[in-house]
């Protein structure tokens, strides 16, 4: 089982880019890194997910180094309204769905 | 559904008493997962099933937590003798349960809270 670290809060502030980065050493071959965003009274919710290289969609870009052992979420032009917890997963399988604490990110106006 | 329902959303019981937690998943998704949330902390994996069956219960903190699924759909996580400490947002996921790489959809969850 991957086990990741995160940095534990960031602060940003309205229009910025923020990156965020997640370690992930001991990653298998087959696994995928996932990212997911909580806001307060909220369940998760999926942002992105890859493999290797980049992704992006409509809210983020996701970009792994070619050795997969960190990945780092790109939110572009932040807003308040991006202040949330966001929580890197890597794995396959149902056993491998545990979440880590995650980074707290506050956007400063 | 269209999405992951949560009932009840707020518990508020007394300490000893025994509740019940109901997750009713996406249509359609055979795998179904349980998180505990305290309050500031991240999740907290409880136990996830593949249709009604569940091959991880260590995430389970005690043998007073259990949960059942039935017909591969709705969920139940029923806490024994609630403990103060058992105060928490219990929060329910579903995936498609394919195999391969599983997204994750969530409820809103339920506030215990036990007095």
């Amino acid at each position: 089982l991957a086990k990741t670290t995160q940095p534990i809060s960031m602060d940003s502030y309205e229009g910025q880019e923020v990156n965020i980065t997640c370690s992930h050493n001991n990653i298998a071959t087959n696994d995928y890194i996932t990212w997911y965003q909580q806001f307060p009274s909220q369940g998760p919710r999926f942002i992105i997910q890859g493999y290797k290289t980049k992704v992006t969609n409509e809210v983020a870009s996701l970009f792994i180094p070619a050795d997969r052992k960190s990945s780092t979420l790109s939110l572009p032009r932040v807003s308040l309204s991006d202040t949330a917890v966001y929580y890197c997963l890597v794995g396959l399988l149902f056993k491998d769905m545990r979440f880590g604490a995650g980074t707290r990110l506050t956007v400063k106006p | 559904g269209a999405g992951v329902s949560q009932s009840p959303s707020n518990k508020v019981t007394e300490k000893g008493k025994d509740v019940e937690l109901r997750c009713d998943p996406i249509s359609g998704h055979t795998a179904l997962y349980w998180y505990r949330q305290s309050l500031g902390q991240g999740l907290e994996f409880l136990i996830y099933f593949q249709g009604n069956s569940a091959p991880d219960k260590s995430g389970l903190p005690s043998d007073r937590f259990s949960a059942e699924r039935t017909g591969g759909s709705v969920s139940t996580l029923t806490i024994q003798r609630t403990q103060q400490e058992d105060s928490a947002v219990y929060l329910c996921a579903s995936s498609l349960g394919q195999g391969g790489v599983e997204k994750l959809f969530f409820g809103s969850g339920t506030q215990l809270s036990v007095l």
